[in-house]
């Protein structure tokens, strides 16, 4: 199965901080890779597909890069509901596996 | 707009049988070209993938469950289910059904295993 690891597990930001998160695969995934944000007791929330296309309706400062096993989201500029867990899970093979989880918190 | 509920028990005895449904509305079921998805969320834990299906009846399971598990799609009632054998604590969990394609998820229930 395809490994998928994040960093960090966590962080703390402010408001209005530039905010970069990155997963990595076990082996090379090309560009199925997806961005999830989950908030406490509600669903999950794609953020991007194919590792860098937005999702409608997404804000525009919410973005992904990369390709084969490195992969990064950023949000730009962080704003107040922005605070929650964002995992990357990846569908190129079965079982499709996620990683962990970065929690972004208010410093 | 495509929309997905889960329906089913949230309290299920160890040894017995999980079962959830899936129904979809606002879409088709029948498209050929993505799969419906059941994903868990053990509490204070990550999302796990359980199983996929496809319209032509193609099915991948989960490794650890495959032996437990069976997903089956009804297009004429527009939905799809989740059986789950055999359970035990450790399947205590928040159970979501999805189309990840496109980002279509449940809302989630909440199933305990419990006597």
């Amino acid at each position: 199965a395809i490994q998928m690891t994040q960093s960090p597990p966590s962080l703390s930001a402010s408001v209005g901080d530039r905010v970069t998160i990155t997963c990595r695969a076990s082996q090379g995934i090309s560009n199925n890779l997806d961005w999830y944000q989950q908030k406490p007791g509600r669903a999950p929330k794609l953020l991007i597909y194919g590792a860098s296309s937005l999702q409608s309706g997404v804000p525009s400062r919410f973005s992904g890069s990369g390709f084969g096993t490195d992969f990064t989201l950023t949000i730009s500029s962080l704003q107040p509901e922005d605070f929650a867990t964002y995992f990357c899970v990846q569908d190129f093979d079965y079982p499709i596996t996620f990683g962990p989880g970065t929690k972004v918190d208010i410093k | 707009q495509m929309q997905l509920r889960e329906s089913g028990p949230g309290l299920v005895k160890p040894s017995e049988t999980l079962s959830l449904t899936c129904f979809v509305s606002g879409g088709s079921i029948s498209r050929s070209d993505y799969y419906w998805g059941w994903f868990r969320q053990p509490p204070g834990k990550g999302l796990e993938w359980i199983g996929s299906i496809y319209y032509d009846g193609r099915t991948y399971y989960d490794r650890p469950l495959k032996s437990r598990v069976t997903i089956f799609l009804d297009t004429s009632k527009k939905n799809f289910s989740l059986k789950l054998r055999s359970v035990t604590a450790a399947d205590t969990a928040v159970y979501y059904c999805a189309r990840p394609f496109g980002g279509f998820w449940g809302q989630g229930t909440l199933v305990t295993v419990s006597s």
